[in-house]
């Protein structure tokens, strides 16, 4: 089935830093999500996006909808320990299927 | 709590030996579904229910079965186990009256391997 390229794979970040993930599609989505799965979970909503150019704060994660529909980006400011886990993007297509990305892992280093 | 309930956590179980991997919502959701995670390759679904007795292939449905009796449960069934179905299982579910609006919540995985 279609996946969305979501880069990096992985991140090894030092506590404190800002970090930067997306997502793109070769076709325009109706949505954007971002989920993140932490050790031993299932994955939970972090932000969800149903506007094209629409940018949405959830405390220290800031994620955008792309203007062409065809990108989002999430961004997490002043990591903290916490924050390690498995981030995964997610959007409906022109068919509202959910399609899913591969998902970027994120290590803070000791 | 609102929640999706998988079991078991963990299942070690040899070829062949057939196995079941119960799944319960209580959040009275229509829309349910089975996903798999592999490294690399993400989350991928197996199949999907819309509502009770309505279920439908995924990305991925080879080797696998699912049924919907009731609305609460969607078990999935592996008939006869092959170490390619190794892997990490999640149950999800979301309401169908929300549709895109309604996020999935997903139960805390299933971690099987298959000798």
């Amino acid at each position: 089935g279609q996946q969305l390229n979501q880069n990096p794979q992985s991140m090894f970040i030092q506590e404190g830093e800002d970090v930067s993930m997306n997502c793109t599609s070769s076709s325009i989505f109706n949505t954007w999500l971002w989920y993140k799965q932490d050790p031993g979970e299932g994955p939970v909503l972090l932000i969800a996006l149903y506007k094209a150019g629409e940018l949405t704060s959830n405390g220290r994660l800031t994620a955008q909808f792309g203007i062409t529909r065809k990108d989002s980006f999430l961004n997490i400011s002043a990591s903290i320990p916490s924050d390690v886990g498995i981030y995964f993007c997610a959007g409906h297509d022109s068919n509202y299927q959910l399609i899913w990305g591969a998902g970027t892992k994120l290590i803070i280093k000791p | 709590e609102a929640q999706v309930t998988q079991n078991p956590r963990y299942l070690i179980t040899v070829t062949g030996k057939k196995l079941t991997v119960t799944c319960s919502q209580n959040m009275n959701h229509e829309y349910m579904s089975w996903y798999r995670q592999d490294p690399g390759l993400g989350l991928r679904q197996i199949y999907y229910s819309m509502n009770v007795e309505v279920t439908d292939k995924g990305d991925v449905p080879e080797g696998y079965k699912v049924s919907r009796k009731e609305k609460r449960n969607f078990p999935l069934i592996l008939e006869s186990p092959s170490p390619n179905q190794t892997s990490l299982y999640f149950c999800a579910s979301s309401s169908m009256w929300a549709a895109i609006y309604s996020p999935l919540h997903f139960g805390n995985g299933t971690r099987l391997t298959v000798t």
